[in-house]
């Protein structure tokens, strides 16, 4: 079974603040790949990221950047001097192995308003 | 390269009718997936084809629920006999084959009120 937990329901920062949502999965797979996706108000779920469970190398896109660790069973996402466009739904998703990659497990997705 | 296209974006209907919903992936995309999601959760799988083979369905589609990819291109999802709890916003999602195969795009999705 797969288990994505984003334990932040909603967050509210002020503009140009620095901001992580944070995601912790479970899984019994060895191999498995997780995402983050953005949910606009207008409902489209736009794709961010994926990593596989073999690269722990942090990545940097812009003002985004995903840690991921596979001790702790995390992969938070920051984002950098927040915008008022940022504000949406994230979600964080597993898929695994047993699964063919191809069944997403998402979590409950964290709530950002960015406050101008 | 247009995105996932749905159709209606939205319905209303009341309970005991049939609606069915139509997806568009993007073109070349061979995997197709439906999704559920309802307020304040992340979406929820449904079922997914390979080209027009249904390889997966979950165990929440129950029998009212049918989806079919005839020609391994658009997909239609049909629900009977709608009940109150059928009300959600329906996603689909494409990908493509080769290494970003597991990357799913969306559809900006259907949602359904059942009265």
């Amino acid at each position: 079974a797969q288990k994505v937990t984003q334990a932040q329901t909603e967050i509210s920062v002020v503009e140009k603040e620095d901001v992580t949502l944070d995601c912790v999965y479970e899984t019994r797979d060895t191999t498995y790949y997780l995402f983050w996706y953005k949910q606009p108000p207008s409902g489209e779920l736009v794709f961010l990221i994926r990593r596989n469970s073999f690269d722990e190398q942090n990545e940097i896109s812009g003002r985004y950047s995903w840690n991921f660790q596979k001790s702790t069973s995390s992969f938070n996402f920051t984002i950098t001097a927040s915008q008022v466009v940022d504000s949406a739904v994230y979600f964080c998703a597993l898929s695994g192995y047993s699964g063919g990659y191809q069944k997403v497990t998402f979590g409950t997705g964290t709530k950002l308003q960015v406050i101008p | 390269d247009t995105g996932v296209s749905q159709d209606p974006r939205h319905k209303i209907t009341k309970r005991g009718q049939n609606v069915t919903f139509r997806c568009d992936p993007i073109s070349e995309h061979n995997r197709l997936y439906w999704y559920r999601q309802t307020l304040g959760q992340g979406p929820e799988f449904l079922t997914y084809f390979q080209n027009e083979a249904q390889l997966e369905k979950s165990r929440l589609l129950s029998d009212r629920f049918s989806a079919e990819r005839p020609k391994g291109s658009f997909s239609t999802l049909e629900i009977q006999r709608t009940e109150q709890g059928d009300s959600a916003m329906y996603l689909c999602a494409s990908s493509p084959g080769g290494a970003g195969k597991n990357i799913q795009y969306f559809g900006a999705g259907t949602r359904l009120s059942v009265l």
